[in-house]
């Protein structure tokens, strides 16, 4: 079975400052992992996804995340947030069938000015 | 390329009825998923669809059930309706066996409202 914990249901952060989303999974197979954004009353847009090969991921607007197989981490990273940046964070993982993602709880990314 | 659309977006039912819910497919995509989303939480696998065959399933009863058309398109539908299936239903396609695959494209979402 597979499962994800995302620590920190509230991340805040003022603009400009650096982004940090964790997310520890737990996986028996070689893990497939994502985080996707959900802005308000919107579905889920893919950020990244770590599937084989080079460990430090990167996705859209300007986001980044490391696979670090030791300590069962995908966290995520952004150097600078933007206001435009608060929004619903999930982490997600699979397996390689890719039949199902598990996603966990969440973080909600709020930024201020 | 278009997106994956669902309808309708809001919809409200009272308990123990049926509702039918409704996606098209990202064009090219032959694989669809619903996911069940509760307010305040991460989305929950329901089902997946590839070749108008149920692919896999969550732990969800059998009153959800689904279908895949011909031309890719899916529903979910859900008998008896219980008050703890108020929720965001999300519909998700894929591209199945291509090497890039593993990137769902997700719906906005229907809200579903049972009273």
């Amino acid at each position: 079975a597979q499962s994800v914990t995302q620590l920190g249901s509230h991340v805040s952060v003022s603009e400009g400052a650096l982004v940090l989303l964790r997310c520890n999974y737990s996986s028996s197979v070689p893990p497939y992992l994502f985080w996707y954004v959900q802005y308000p009353n919107q579905g889920l847009q893919l950020l990244l996804k770590y599937t084989t090969g080079a460990t430090l991921v990167k996705g859209i607007n300007g986001f980044e995340a490391e696979f670090k197989k030791s300590e069962t981490s995908f966290h995520l990273t952004k150097p600078s947030a933007h206001m435009s940046d608060a929004a619903e964070y999930f982490c997600a993982v699979s397996d390689q069938s890719f039949q199902k993602l598990v996603f966990g709880t969440g973080t909600r990314l709020l930024v201020s000015p | 390329e278009t997106g994956v659309t669902q309808s309708p977006t809001h919809l409200i039912k009272t308990r123990g009825q049926q509702v039918t819910l409704r996606c098209s497919s990202q064009s090219g995509h032959n694989t669809v998923s619903w996911y069940q989303q509760a307010l305040g939480q991460g989305p929950q696998f329901i089902f997946q669809y590839y070749r108008e065959e149920e692919n896999g399933r969550g732990n969800f009863p059998p009153r959800f059930s689904g279908l895949q058309f011909p031309n890719y398109s899916s529903e979910l539908n859900v008998n008896a309706l219980e008050l703890d299936d108020s929720a965001l239903y999300l519909c998700a396609s894929s591209h199945q066996r291509t090497e890039n695959n593993y990137g769902y494209t997700f719906g906005s979402g229907t809200r579903l409202t049972v009273v």
